[in-house]
């Protein structure tokens, strides 16, 4: 299991707003970075270092972190969210690579 | 632009070895984390680890593969690789390589288009 908690799946309606969560100790001390993955299709970054969008990500997608909690917020969700989030950072020991489990968007 | 391309196998017999090759093009290796990633049919992301390129190179690996994992450089090449030995029907899984940013977030900017690996028995 990872050491980075997510729900495994969140519904939003069009729209509105939603924040899919991922929880470790690790993030206490480190950046969070968040990918989207469509389905058959590879990742792509949306948020990284907390909440820093790469070029091309649209400004509905923000990041946040509190405590041991990251946040992925999408303000005014829309259909084409849809989609597969998943939150990556270090392990607790700091010296390795972790994503978490990832949580299944459905914009209803 | 960076672009990334696997490229192996599609299918490997039961207790052999895995081994993927990843060509890198639009930019140098050197600097950058350059990762395998792998997902099960209908799993999350799994790191396997990465290979470095600095002053020196160095490696990390995921402690739960750490035994049956090399991931090594051909910069001449512009290539990295994967190779995974003693594999079984757990190992099957679409294969990513991935390119992280050197600094505090190492974000992954850049993923291939992945590659399905199945192990036959």
């Amino acid at each position: 299991s990872s050491e980075l908690t997510q729900d495994p799946a969140v519904s939003v309606a069009l729209g509105q707003t939603v924040r899919i969560t991922c929880q470790g100790d690790s993030l206490r001390n480190y950046y969070t970075n968040w990918y989207q993955q469509k389905s058959g299709q590879a990742p792509v970054l949306v948020i990284y270092g907390e909440n820093n969008r790469p070029s091309g990500i649209p400004d509905r997608f923000s990041g946040s972190s509190s405590g041991n909690t990251a946040s992925l917020t999408i303000t005014g969700a829309q259909a084409e969210d849809e989609a597969d989030y998943y939150c990556h950072s270090r392990d607790n020991s700091g010296n390795h690579v972790v994503f978490g489990g990832g949580t299944r968007l459905t914009v209803l | 632009q960076v672009q990334l391309q696997e490229s192996g196998p599609g299918l490997v017999k039961s207790s052999e070895t895995l081994s993927l090759t990843c060509s890198v093009s639009g930019g140098s290796m050197s600097g950058h984390y350059w990762n395998w990633i792998r997902q099960p049919p209908g799993k999350g992301l799994e790191w396997i680890g990465y290979v470095y390129d600095s002053y020196s190179v160095s490696t990390n690996y995921n402690p739960s593969l750490k035994s049956r994992v090399t991931i090594s450089e051909d910069t001449s090449k512009n290539q990295f690789s994967l190779e995974l030995n003693s594999v079984t029907a757990a190992d099957t899984a679409v294969y990513y390589c991935a390119r992280a940013r050197q600094g505090v977030h190492r974000e992954i900017d850049y993923w291939g288009q992945g590659i399905l690996v199945t192990v036959s028995s």
